[in-house]
């Protein structure tokens, strides 16, 4: 399978701890991007790296949110000090630079997501 | 107005039917136009997207009316597997952050 992976699936943490994840994406893709998703919602936008570099954060991204893209490969999202509210489905996309059309795009690809719960 | 929005559903619609459900979003100078289906408790998957006016693959047509502000997606002779969640993603420039995603129409297709 050559599409976006996340590891892990599943996460069950308790309030204060710390918890890591990671996306692989498609890997010709240069563009990778992180998103929150609570049930009933859209994806909300966390974080965007354009190869190794985060070129995006978004506003409401607490500071207890870093992500990270190394090698312009695989990325990884730490949340620090998790909270309850942080309980989602965490979704890793990447996408070409150019669409199947030929032009700029932002068609994305996701990953199955990793599921959060802090108890 | 809320950038972009999406009636929630659920649309109920006996299979082999066509379906319609629209998206309007608010901001004028919005570029491009993307749909993805999503399955309850999966990722959403990119179906079509859409640049100019509309766009058709198969049973699925997109279309865009720019002076109304929305997009519109139909589906001819649906399916039982056309049952998921419809996300509407409407893409207003200025990198990542200018993608906002709808909440999603709910369509569920009944035998």
């Amino acid at each position: 399978d050559t599409g976006v992976s996340q590891d892990p699936r599943h996460k069950i943490t308790k309030r204060g701890q710390n918890v890591t994840f990671r996306c692989d994406p498609i890997s010709e893709h240069n563009r990778l991007y992180w998103y929150r998703q609570t049930l009933g919602q859209g994806p909300e936008f966390l974080t965007y790296f354009q190869n190794e570099a985060q070129l995006e954060k978004s506003r409401l991204l607490s500071d207890r949110f870093s992500a990270e893209r190394p090698k312009g490969s695989f990325s990884t999202l730490e949340i620090q000090r998790t909270e309850q509210g942080d309980s989602a489905m965490y979704l890793c996309a990447s996408s070409p630079i150019l669409g199947l059309a030929g032009g700029l795009t932002y068609e994305q690809y996701f990953g199955p997501g990793t599921r959060l719960t802090v108890t | 107005r809320k950038e972009v929005e999406q009636d929630p559903g659920p649309f109920n619609v006996p299979e082999g039917a066509t379906v319609a459900f629209n998206c309007t979003y608010s901001n004028s100078a919005s570029q491009s136009f993307f749909w993805y289906r999503q399955d309850c408790r999966k990722e959403p998957k990119l179906l079509m997207s859409v640049y100019s006016s509309g766009n058709e693959d198969g049973r699925f047509t997109a279309q865009l009316n720019r002076a109304s502000q929305y997009i519109s997606l139909l589906i001819r002779d649906s399916k039982l597997s056309d049952s998921a969640t419809y996300l509407c993603v409407v893409y207003s420039g200025g990198g990542a952050d200018g993608l906002t995603f709808g909440k999603g129409t709910h369509l569920i297709i009944q035998p």
